[in-house]
């Protein structure tokens, strides 16, 4: 199997806090992690490339000292938004992706930021 | 600028029948091609995919035929069933090892009873 698991799974949270999201691969390693952000009937949006034991590798766009991102084992990823603010809200998903060369990725079940 | 298109965004079907979801892509680095299926508030699960050196993949009802040179692939579910229901994206990965994907924007495929 390849299960990635997410928490929480929803949070609310009041303008200038921060968050912390945490993305876990339960059945395997992934020396890879991507965190996705989607907006309502919108695709998937690439934020960053998170790879353990080194920095996040971020998109274009997207602020790094906002989204801190760390990858600190082979089977944890956490995003911290920080200063956080009601255009933050959003559905934050996280994926893994497998060591072997694989190229599938396998998404965790995603978390709600709703900022207040 | 999106790589990876998918043009309809919705789709209609009746249980029993094909469902057909198309998906148009413009960078030819792209060598493997992947559909997700995503219900509301939850992670994409990994449905099927397909390299660039086949044409065709199988797997039960779902079959994904790719054309290189059209730069275009397809989903076929048949048949379709009422658990099909959510939306659909296309992915593409490109011929390196970062595992990145381009998705589509996604179809929001409804079968009928």
């Amino acid at each position: 199997g390849a299960v990635v698991s997410q928490h929480p799974s929803r949070v609310i949270c009041k303008s200038g806090t921060s968050v912390k999201i945490e993305c876990r691969s339960l059945d395997f390693q992934a020396t890879t992690m991507f965190w996705y952000r989607q907006f309502p009937k919108q695709s998937l949006m690439l934020m960053a490339t998170s790879n353990e034991g080194s920095k996040a590798t971020y998109e274009q766009g997207v602020e790094k000292d906002k989204f801190l991102i760390n990858h600190a084992s082979l089977t944890l990823s956490t995003l911290t938004v920080t200063s956080a603010h009601p255009e933050d809200s959003s559905f934050y998903i996280c994926s893994a992706g497998k060591l072997a060369g694989a190229y599938e990725q396998y998404f965790g079940p995603g978390t709600r930021l709703t900022v207040t | 600028d999106q790589q990876v298109k998918q043009n309809s965004p919705s789709l209609s079907v009746q249980e029993g029948r094909i469902s057909i979801l198309n998906c148009d892509y413009t960078n030819s680095m792209f060598d493997y091609f992947l559909w997700y299926k995503k219900y509301p508030a939850e992670g994409p699960t990994f449905l099927i995919s397909i390299s660039s050196i086949k044409d065709k993949n199988e797997d039960g009802r779902f079959t994904v035929f790719l054309n290189k040179s059209a730069k275009h692939l397809s989903l076929h579910i048949v048949p379709s069933q009422p658990g099909d229901s959510a939306v659909y994206f296309c992915a593409a990965n490109p011929a390196s090892s970062d595992y990145k994907l381009s998705f589509g924007a996604g179809t929001t495929v409804t079968v009928r009873a």
